[in-house]
């Protein structure tokens, strides 16, 4: 079975401290993406990567960095946490799939998610 | 900027009943729509998708509706079963980006 594995399913880190949420998969996937889930806004695309060592900001990169020097690791970097980072972070891969027609979809697979509480 | 609204937020349905859910996109240049379930303790899981260039897609229980045109989907679950119980996501796309809608609680009462 496919997967997208996040190391941590909960943290707790203190106002300050540098965070670094992993996330591996096993599926041979050019893309990888880190989502932010908070009640009410769906999911926020904060980074994504298309290949190693390339990396694109979503809509809510401040106060977020990344680093993809693997194929199949992509790691999400908080600097400096804040309490208004605490939140439910997604990592995803996904295999862009090109039909007959020429249309695409990126279809995304997900890992179960790291809850992050920033004290 | 681009954007998805879902609606409605919550929906609570008796086992057997149907459920809709709506969402209307904002970039018209969209042209995938993907349908995710998130239970409880889970990531989100793709349950149907559909591309620009078809108007209704159909697996088992679940279909799913595009109107280019109004940039309205939806997502139409038949026969629930207190197994759909969870939250519910639409997403837009072109190319790489995918915008989510604010998701939906659906919860089947026995």
């Amino acid at each position: 079975d496919v997967k997208v594995t996040q190391s941590s399913r909960y943290l707790v880190k203190r106002t300050g401290e540098k965070v670094f949420l992993e996330c591996v998969q096993d599926m041979d996937h050019e893309n990888m993406f880190w989502y932010r889930q908070d009640p009410g806004l769906g999911l926020r695309l904060i980074y994504f990567s298309y290949d190693v060592k390339m990396k694109e900001k979503g809509d809510i990169p401040e106060g977020y960095s990344v680093s993809r020097e693997k194929k199949e690791r992509f790691s999400l970097i908080l600097e400096s946490a804040s309490t208004n980072q605490t939140s439910m972070y997604l990592c995803a891969s996904s295999l862009y799939v090109t039909s007959m027609t020429g249309s695409g979809a990126n279809v995304l697979t997900f890992g179960a998610g790291s809850r992050l509480t920033v004290l | 900027g681009e954007n998805v609204e879902q609606h409605p937020s919550t929906l609570s349905v008796q086992e057997g009943d149907s459920a809709v859910i709506k969402c209307t996109y904002s970039d018209s240049a969209s042209n995938y729509f993907p349908w995710y379930k998130q239970e409880l303790g889970k990531g989100p899981q793709l349950i149907i998708d559909i591309r620009s260039n078809v108007g209704e897609k159909k697996d088992q229980r679940i279909a799913v509706t595009l109107n280019k045109t109004a940039k309205h989907f939806s997502l139409h679950i038949t026969e629930t079963q207190p197994e759909d119980s969870a939250v519910y996501f639409c997403a837009a796309s072109r190319f790489y980006k995918l915008i989510f809608g604010s998701g939906t609680r659906l919860l089947v009462r026995p």
